[in-house]
């Protein structure tokens, strides 16, 4: 089983549409959790990064973190043709190294 | 501006050629890293360093190699030995208990 697994995508919803994008991960131990977004030929930004259960927000941007279930979701409200890209979620077991899940490709159609 | 520049965007490769892709940060941040992207795979990672002169293997390091002589850069050798050496590379900072921050990538390719 691995580590992190990511619902692949692709995902294609209207302009406005409220977008959730997820995670599972395996590993109790994972303490912090990332979500990341890459555009196209970009690196990686940091959206949202979080280490309790319960809802972050920032903006239109909701990170959920449910360690009981070991699950983590990412919402995007009113979302906008700028979301499309790619969705990555990060995971850190307290030290250096993160995993990532494959990623969600996402597209937001005007 | 503060913020990890890699260099170049482009690359290309001849047979049995070893290439370095270059990462400097102004960040000051004491960790660097290496990762891999390819297309519908997630980030997999080379090599790491915590300190000045020290680094660390990664999952997938072999044909790969590092060095870490200043704080601000971490340049990564890849040699002849890696055999499917297309992909995206990527190169990250951090400081203890805080994200990632990434570059935007070199795109290496084989001739």
């Amino acid at each position: 089983q691995k580590e992190v697994e990511q619902d692949p995508g692709p995902l294609s919803v209207p302009e406005g549409a409220i977008v959730s994008l997820n995670c599972t991960y395996s590993n109790s131990a994972f303490q912090y959790f990332m979500w990341y977004r890459q555009y196209s030929r970009k690196g990686p930004e940091l959206l949202m990064y979080t280490y309790s259960s319960g809802n972050k927000e920032d903006g239109r941007f909701t990170a959920q973190v449910d360690k009981s279930s070991k699950y983590i979701s990412l919402f995007i409200r009113d979302s906008q043709p700028s979301d499309s890209a790619t969705y990555l979620c990060a995971i850190e077991a307290g030290s250096y190294q993160l995993t990532f899940g494959k990623g969600t490709k996402l597209s937001v159609i005007p | 501006d503060g913020g990890i520049t890699q260099s170049p965007k482009y690359l290309f490769r001849k047979e049995g050629q070893n290439v370095t892709l270059s990462c400097e940060q102004n960040l000051n941040h004491d960790a660097m890293y290496w990762y891999r992207q390819d297309p519908g795979q997630g980030l997999r990672l080379i090599y790491y360093s915590q300190i000045v002169n020290d680094f660390q293997k990664g999952d997938i390091a072999e044909g790969y190699s590092v060095s870490r002589e200043k704080k601000e850069s971490f340049p990564l050798t890849v040699t002849s030995a890696q055999k499917n050496p297309t992909a995206f590379y990527l190169c990250a900072s951090s400081i203890v208990r805080q994200p990632q921050h990434f570059g935007d990538g070199t795109r290496l390719s084989i001739l």
